[in-house]
């Protein structure tokens, strides 16, 4: 079975640009979480969506950023403009709606903003 | 968002058995005591998972404490392969937003 899949892996570009980060979930999966790990800050939430649906967004750091979910297969987080503190590895994960099913994380994307 | 605590770091010898522990005193009665670890260069990934009796799965047990304040996780035989960051968090469900705190660096020694 194919897994949470995030494009690209490795993302490096200049401050001030737009860099748009990409999530496939697996498919079945209702819900999709948009997680970054820094050395500083850990691991955190970002948002997450139910049903294409936005539930949470208090995470998102600031109106620099921005996600979406246009359809179940497919979700992207965007910030623009970048900017270097903005660097780090983001993390996409998935999980069914029915039981009490673990997430499941994609290999994640590491953002380098010069 | 109840807190756990874990030690920051553990060592173990290659092909001995492994207990990290996990306490969360103010944990919940809804709270499942879930296990994630993390390996270098990856996402987390899903170990264990329990509520109230001790679990076992192909990777590992989840042995619970009578109180629920305090749980560990046991490897049975450590390997090279599980030398990682494991996280202790409490979630009501895989649905919920996971809360990570810093995890216990376990290192395993050939």
């Amino acid at each position: 079975d194919a897994g949470v899949i995030q494009s690209p892996r490795h993302e490096v570009t200049e401050m001030g640009q737009e860099v748009t980060l990409r999530c496939k979930p697996i498919s079945g999966h209702d819900y999709l979480f948009w997680y970054r790990q820094t050395m500083m800050r850990g691991l955190e939430l970002l948002i997450y969506f139910n049903n294409n649906v936005p539930i949470d967004d208090s995470g998102m750091p600031e109106d620099r950023f921005s996600a979406k979910m246009p359809n179940a297969s497919f979700s992207t987080l965007k910030i623009q403009p970048s900017e270097p503190r903005d660097s780090a590895v983001y993390f996409c994960a998935s999980s069914p709606t029915s039981g009490n099913q673990p997430q499941h994380f994609g290999d994640g994307t590491r953002l380098s903003i010069l | 968002d109840a807190k756990t605590t874990q030690p920051n770091s553990m060592e173990s010898n290659e092909e001995e058995p492994v207990h990290l522990p996990c306490n969360h005193s103010t944990i919940s009665g809804t709270d499942y005591i879930h296990w994630y670890r993390q390996l270098p260069s990856q996402g987390p990934e899903y170990v264990i998972h329990g509520l109230t009796s001790n679990v076992n799965n192909r990777m590992a047990s989840l042995a619970i404490a009578e109180d629920r304040k305090s749980s560990t996780l046991i490897l049975h035989r450590a390997t090279l392969r599980d030398a990682a960051v494991y996280y202790c968090i409490l979630a009501f469900s895989g649905n919920t937003p996971l809360v990570f705190g810093k995890g216990t660096r376990l290192s395993v020694i050939a």
